[in-house]
């Protein structure tokens, strides 16, 4: 298996763009996960899905963020308008089962100026 | 609700010298405790994991974790450290409904010293 795979692996957009993350879980899992990674928050849980429902977005920052899993294989993060602050490391993981280790991609690197 | 915490966002050690990443977690259901090892520029990668069974878990490169239960403890532990073990270090609890949320703490960066 391929493992996580999150596209693209950097992006540099200027400010108020619209910005789409992407990824393919592992074949087979059912829940996916989308943190984010700053030096000053550490790794923030944005939203997870389980059967491609969402469960909990209470961590997506603001309206600015949106995200979708459309099917079992994919999933989307965007953000629009995009600003400075958001620039950060986006890390995108799934998990098989309840309970069970997530397993993580490599992450995008957005850089928002 | 669940959260970690992991005492000291620094640890540096010799190389050769044990390790210890402390973690404490909350959880109103058993908890599931992972450990995970980011280095440079790279996603996490799973260490260890205890979900029931025996308290004593190892992982790999040589790492362990003790489940403690009475003290809400899950450390990490490497006997002798290696230069290569130079990353961040996570713990995360999970647990609950089939749905649940995997909770990380705010991470351990570990120096190793020639």
């Amino acid at each position: 298996d391929a493992g996580v795979i999150q596209s693209p692996r950097h992006e540099v957009t200027e400010m108020g763009q619209e910005v789409t993350l992407r990824c393919k879980p592992i074949s087979g899992h059912n829940s996916l996960f989308w943190y984010r990674q700053t030096m000053m928050r550490g790794l923030e849980l944005l939203i997870y899905f389980n059967n491609n429902v969402p469960i909990d977005d209470s961590g997506m920052p603001e309206d600015r963020f949106s995200a979708k899993m459309p099917n079992a294989s994919f999933s989307t993060l965007k953000i629009q308008p995009s600003e400075p602050r958001d620039s950060a490391v986006y890390f995108c993981a799934s998990r098989g089962t309840p309970n069970t280790e997530a397993f993580f991609g490599q992450g995008t690197r957005l850089t928002v100026v | 609700a669940q959260s970690v915490t992991q005492l000291g966002s620094h640890v540096s050690v010799s190389e050769g010298a044990l390790v210890l990443l402390r973690c404490n977690y909350s959880s109103s259901v058993p908890p599931y405790l992972f450990w995970y090892v980011q280095y440079p520029n790279q996603g996490l990668q799973l260490l260890l994991k205890y979900t029931t069974g025996a308290t004593l878990v190892k992982g790999i490169n040589g790492f362990e974790a003790e489940f403690k239960k009475s003290e809400t403890s899950f450390h990490l532990t490497k006997p002798s450290a290696h230069m290569s073990d130079a990353a961040e270090y996570f713990c995360a609890v999970g647990g609950g409904t089939s749905g649940s949320r995997l909770t990380f703490g705010e991470g351990t960066q570990l120096t190793v010293n020639p």
